[in-house]
């Protein structure tokens, strides 16, 4: 079935550690997307990425990197894992046309410790 | 600038009755607008969306919404709620080059 894969379902992270949400799709779309889910807050974009080789930074960056070195894969990087990054993160995919939806993973629940 | 407004947190309703969940915009531009769903442990998937063409709206599972531009509202309806629509809802409004904000969401409890 087609989608987004994203790995680990869940995991629990001693802070300081660092971390990779790993995320890949099979629809071949260009763009893809990190947010993270907190309640009451709704999804903030952390990392997006329009094509295979660029990336640019959303509304909650900091602490956070990625890579995107080709289309299907687009992994999450915590270089130092802190406490206020205890989150639910999803990663999404759109064909980047304008109005097209995103697609969305299960999402990887992170506790940092 | 543009910015999105749930105005409630929680709605709960009896299987068979509407489900009315409310979403208020704000945006510099003509706005994209969609709703999506969460249901436990998933990521979130899109019931419709509103790209100014018909401002009545028609989306998944018997869901719909309309588009009022004077009320600067996206409200969402479905005439009879059934126990599987328990879940999260997010309105979602896009401007012109694509940049989403999503709203806090709405918990959707069903009783019997």
């Amino acid at each position: 079935i087609a989608g987004i894969t994203q790995a680990p379902t869940s995991q629990i992270l001693a802070a300081g550690r660092r971390m990779t949400l790993r995320c890949t799709q099979d629809m071949r779309h260009n763009a893809m997307y990190w947010y993270r889910q907190d309640l009451g807050l709704g999804l903030r974009l952390i990392h997006y990425s329009n094509t295979a080789g660029t990336t640019g930074k959303g509304e909650v960056p900091d602490g956070y990197s990625v890579s995107r070195a080709n289309t299907d894969d687009f992994p999450l990087t915590l270089a130092s894992a802190v406490p206020s990054q205890t989150s639910v993160y999803f990663c999404a995919s759109s064909s980047q046309a304008r109005n097209s939806p995103l697609h969305f993973g299960n999402g990887t629940r992170l506790t940092v410790t | 600038a543009q910015s999105v407004t749930q105005l409630d947190s929680h709605v709960s309703v009896s299987e068979g009755t509407p489900v009315l969940l409310r979403c208020n915009y704000s945006s510099s531009y003509s706005p994209s607008l969609f709703w999506y769903v969460q249901h436990p442990n998933k990521g979130l998937q899109l019931l419709l969306k509103y790209t100014s063409a018909a401002t009545l709206v028609k989306g998944i599972n018997g869901f719909e919404a309309e588009f009022k531009k004077s009320e600067t509202s996206f409200h969402l309806t479905k005439p009879s709620a059934h126990m599987s629509d328990a879940a999260e809802y997010f309105c979602v409004v896009g401007n012109s080059w694509g940049k989403l904000q999503f709203g806090a969401g709405t918990q959707v409890v069903v009783t019997p």
